[in-house]
């Protein structure tokens, strides 16, 4: 069975840096590309990040662009976000997604002082 | 960074037939755009129903269905069941593997 754990939220101030991970079993870790999608409260889905297999290849939306950083570490079956510079319309539930079929079930993230 | 519209909300009756559509700011929605159609029920992670236009999931009821249909993505439901109250969004990829979330449509079966 896929399982997708996230771990790593929580409150932080307006500037602050969080480490997101998510840890996959269940599944060959290392032969799928896999997202970072977010929710702010109430609101919609918001793609994130994506990293391929290998990390070949790295894509960020335009509004987390140089700021945030996806990494992979196939030897631990795990996935990393990695948040800097972080802002109040930064808060929102944090899922991984494995090539956007299977989901995990989120940590919350709130950026506030 | 380009614009994905779905219907704010649509109503079905339980046993009918209701589609829902996903359309692009940079004009029409192609197979290029490798749709993919998810539901959320309040509280609850997404769930992947349907991807790459019109494949689904062994966990994907047979009621939906990809498709394009006039230039966007279509969802269709028929035999609209209770359960199915949910939100819907779609996502399309752009540039490679960037993808934009749909603005929702939230479906209520009464």
């Amino acid at each position: 069975e896929v399982q997708l754990v996230e771990s790593g939220g929580g409150l932080v101030k307006p500037g602050g840096s969080l480490r997101l991970s998510c840890a996959a079993s269940g599944f060959t870790f290392s032969s799928y590309s896999m997202n970072w999608v977010r929710q702010a409260p109430g609101k919609g889905l918001e793609w994130v990040s994506s990293i391929s297999s290998s990390s070949s290849y790295i894509y960020y939306a335009d509004s987390v662009k140089g700021r945030f950083t996806i990494s992979r570490d196939n030897a631990k079956n795990s996935l990393y976000l990695q948040m800097n510079s972080l802002r109040a319309e930064d808060t929102a539930v944090y899922y991984c997604a494995r090539s956007l079929s299977h989901w995990g079930q989120g940590t919350l993230v709130t950026v506030s002082s | 960074q380009a614009v994905v519209t779905q219907e704010p909300s649509l109503t079905v009756s339980p046993g009918g037939t209701v589609t829902l559509t996903c359309g692009s700011s940079t004009g029409a929605v192609t197979s290029g755009h490798y749709p993919y159609w998810f539901q959320q029920k309040p509280g609850q992670a997404p769930r992947t129903l349907i991807y790459d236009t019109s494949n689904k999931h062994s966990w994907t009821p047979a009621r939906f269905s990809g498709s394009l249909l006039g230039g966007k993505a279509a969802l269709t439901l028929s035999g609209a069941q209770p359960e199915d109250e949910a939100e819907y969004y779609c996502l399309l990829s752009y540039s490679g593997a960037r993808g934009v979330f749909g603005t929702g449509t939230k479906v209520t079966v009464l």
